[in-house]
């Protein structure tokens, strides 16, 4: 099993573009979340889903967008990047909220410039 | 705002010694859980206790959890210099089903 997948690993955004950062899981979880985690602050949820088409907010919401048409796959987009919106970027999934804790991915390095 | 809080910030000891680390949350819990972060790399999942249970061990951690005081402590015993890395804590449930929520994390430096 690969577990949770992030693609790019890195990259670098002009103040304005857009981009996805891909998730993708083959384990058949039902949760899945996004965190940014800045220095000193911990990590912080931006977006969630607790199954395919289902999406909810979390702390940080604004300036992101997400989708989850499938079980596998949790696409989180930057509509319109800030330098405020450089951070590492976690993507995360569990099989259940009650019982198991969750799988995360290597992570995001995303710099705006 | 998040909801746990972590204590002490940072931690070092030796090897051999053990390692204690403090969560507090705020709002009611289904389950509480702890992760560890090594330098610039994602966080593994370590043990989850869920909100009817005291206290959960497994190898040389050990959890418990207090529902009256809202908070939660991860013992460390033994410790190696493979144990430095950041700890958190992380709430879920309560009102917000499916949504986990971390707290700031302590840095545990073991010296060798």
């Amino acid at each position: 099993n690969a577990g949770v997948t992030q693609t790019p690993k890195f990259q670098v955004l002009k103040t304005g573009q857009s981009m996805t950062l891909q998730c993708a899981q083959d384990m058949n979880h039902e949760y899945m979340s996004w965190y940014r985690q800045d220095p000193g602050m911990g990590l912080r949820l931006i977006h969630y889903s607790v199954g395919a088409g289902i999406t909810d907010q979390g702390e940080v919401p604004n300036g992101y967008n997400v989708s989850r048409s499938t079980t596998e796959d949790f696409p989180l987009r930057l509509l319109s990047a800030a330098p405020s919106q450089t951070s590492v970027y976690f993507c995360a999934s569990s099989y259940s909220a009650d019982y198991y804790g969750y799988t995360f991915g290597s992570g995001t390095r995303l710099t705006v410039v | 705002s998040q909801q746990g809080e972590e204590d002490p910030q940072a931690l070092s000891i030796q090897e051999g010694e053990n390692a204690t680390m403090n969560c507090s949350y705020k709002t009611s819990i289904n389950n509480l859980q702890w992760y560890r972060q090594n330098s610039g790399r994602g966080l593994v999942h370590l043990i989850l206790i869920r909100s009817n249970e005291r206290e959960k061990h497994s190898g040389r951690l050990r959890v418990t959890l207090d529902t009256s005081k809202k908070s939660s402590s991860l013992l460390i015993t033994a410790s190696r210099a493979a144990d430095t890395a950041s700890y958190f804590c992380a709430t879920a449930g309560g009102t917000s089903y499916g949504k986990l929520t971390f707290g700031q994390g302590t840095i545990l430096t073991v010296h060798p």
